[in-house]
């Protein structure tokens, strides 16, 4: 499964947008990018996933160039509930379902 | 969507002892996982738990130190056995479908301390 690499932390105000970029150079044919997100003392929950172009649920938006070499995970207006582990995964789509989780980027939301 | 619940959600344990976590979920998944999770740290694939056979493990994962059962489509355990301080650390459990429109869900995790 191909390595993802993220920023370590970032962070921002309330009410600004968020792009977290993810890179992910050894992509393969046949997988998708995932981004889940972490709380403290729960397990990691399930944001959004794409395979190319744009993809947007209610909660963020996931930007993928042709390449697909990289990611962008876009939260518009965040908030302070939004303090979070941000973890981007290359997901192969075969037999094994396996996730293979990175180091993840620890978002802090300040007031 | 799944609910996956765990069974303890903490323990304190002594060094050489077995802890056996229980993983439960609320509907049919094709998929099971078991992950570590150190504090302040990425989550790390232990296994698959695969129904009727032997688990799958992940390098440096042993089925003699994380027996894994799975006896059907809902239900899964992990054993942590002869336990040192070392394991001491947050085991997840996932489950989820291998299918381009789904995703894993995981459990809230438990925690463990070896003294």
């Amino acid at each position: 499964l191909a390595k993802t690499t993220q920023p370590i932390s970032m962070d921002s105000y309330e009410g600004q947008e968020v792009n977290i970029t993810c890179s992910h150079n050894n992509i393969a044919t046949n997988d998708y990018i995932t981004w889940y997100q972490q709380f403290p003392s729960q397990g990691p929950r399930f944001i959004i996933q794409g395979y190319k172009t744009k993809v947007t649920n209610e909660v963020a938006s996931l930007f993928i160039p042709a390449d697909r070499k990289s990611s962008t995970l876009s939260l518009p207006r965040v908030s302070l509930s939004d303090t979070a582990v941000y973890y981007c995964l290359v997901r192969r789509m075969d037999s094994s379902y396996k996730l293979i989780f990175g180091s993840g980027t620890r978002l802090l939301v300040r007031p | 969507s799944a609910v996956i619940s765990q069974k303890p959600s903490r323990d304190i344990c002594q060094r050489g002892t077995s802890l056996t976590i229980q993983c439960q979920v609320d509907s049919q998944v094709t998929m099971m996982f078991w992950y570590r999770q150190q504090p302040g740290q990425s989550l790390t694939l232990i296994a698959t738990a695969n129904q009727g056979s032997e688990a799958t493990y992940e390098s440096g994962f042993v089925i003699d130190k994380f027996p894994i059962s799975r006896p059907n489509l809902t239900f899964s355990t992990l054993t942590v056995s002869n336990m040192s301080p070392e394991d001491s650390s947050i085991y997840l459990c996932s489950g989820g479908a291998p299918s381009s429109q789904e995703t894993q869900y995981f459990g809230p995790g438990t925690r463990l301390l070896v003294l």
